[in-house]
């Protein structure tokens, strides 16, 4: 049971534009979502996360959005660089510590120059 | 700032063997988790410790693995035998405690860069 979903394995996007990633989840009890990035033969880096009491989370070029009625959340980067290319995770902790992470399969990024 | 160090990077090794990966946590960070990737389950945690002890290992596949901390700045994740279906690349992490009064906030975990098992 993937409780964390993302359902775009891959996405293409031209240099200067935006980029948006989308992640679904099914546990309305996620109360603390994150998004990870991570390049090929490194771990995930921590990228941005959202509170549940929030909808919006901006950080530079990267915002998240948060819908939880529609238990949705995404992650807009603008404008898009080369060096974003990178296979991005949201996660969501799944424990009532929020120590326990649970990822989603993971979005592969290609920023076209 | 020394990130978190995992050993081998790379491993090959043939079934039945026993294999051992390392880790060194961030100093100071009371959580440290082991994960594996591979691409038909993506990433997922196999086990995790608070302050040495094991909290929760209900993802550890089979009794053939183990995992220990015996210090703050040591763990090792062991697979004995190992068998081709464990071909993964293996993640460990580690984040501090949340703060005091930070109740049910996040820190992020910091992982480390991996060691890719291959079992032949």
């Amino acid at each position: 049971d993937q409780q964390v979903k993302q359902n775009s394995p891959s996405l293409s996007v031209q240099e200067g534009r935006i980029s948006i990633l989308n992640c679904d989840y099914t546990n309305s009890m996620f109360d603390y979502f994150l998004w990870y990035k991570k390049y090929p033969a490194e771990g995930p880096t921590f990228l941005i996360s959202i509170s549940s009491i929030k909808d919006k989370n901006e950080d530079g070029r990267f915002t998240v959005f948060l819908n939880k009625s529609a238990k949705h959340l995404s992650l807009h980067i603008v404008p898009s660089q080369p060096g974003d290319s990178a296979v991005y995770f949201c996660a969501a902790p799944s424990n009532f510590g929020n120590e326990k992470l649970t990822f989603g399969t993971g979005t592969r990024l290609t920023i076209i120059p | 700032d020394a990130g978190v160090i995992q050993s081998p990077r790379h491993e090959v090794t043939e079934m039945g063997q026993e294999v051992t990966l390392r880790c060194k946590p961030i100093s100071g960070h009371d959580y440290l988790f082991w994960y594996r990737q591979t691409m038909m389950r993506g990433l997922e945690l196999l086990i995790y410790f608070n302050n040495n002890v094991p909290i929760d290992d209900s993802g550890m596949p089979e009794d053939r693995f183990s995992a220990k901390m015996p210090n703050a700045s040591f763990s090792t994740l062991k697979i004995q035998p190992s068998e081709p279906r464990d071909s993964a690349v293996y993640f460990c992490a580690s984040s501090p405690s949340r703060g005091q009064g930070n109740w049910g906030s996040n820190q992020p975990q910091h992982f480390g860069d991996g060691t890719r098992l291959s079992i032949l």
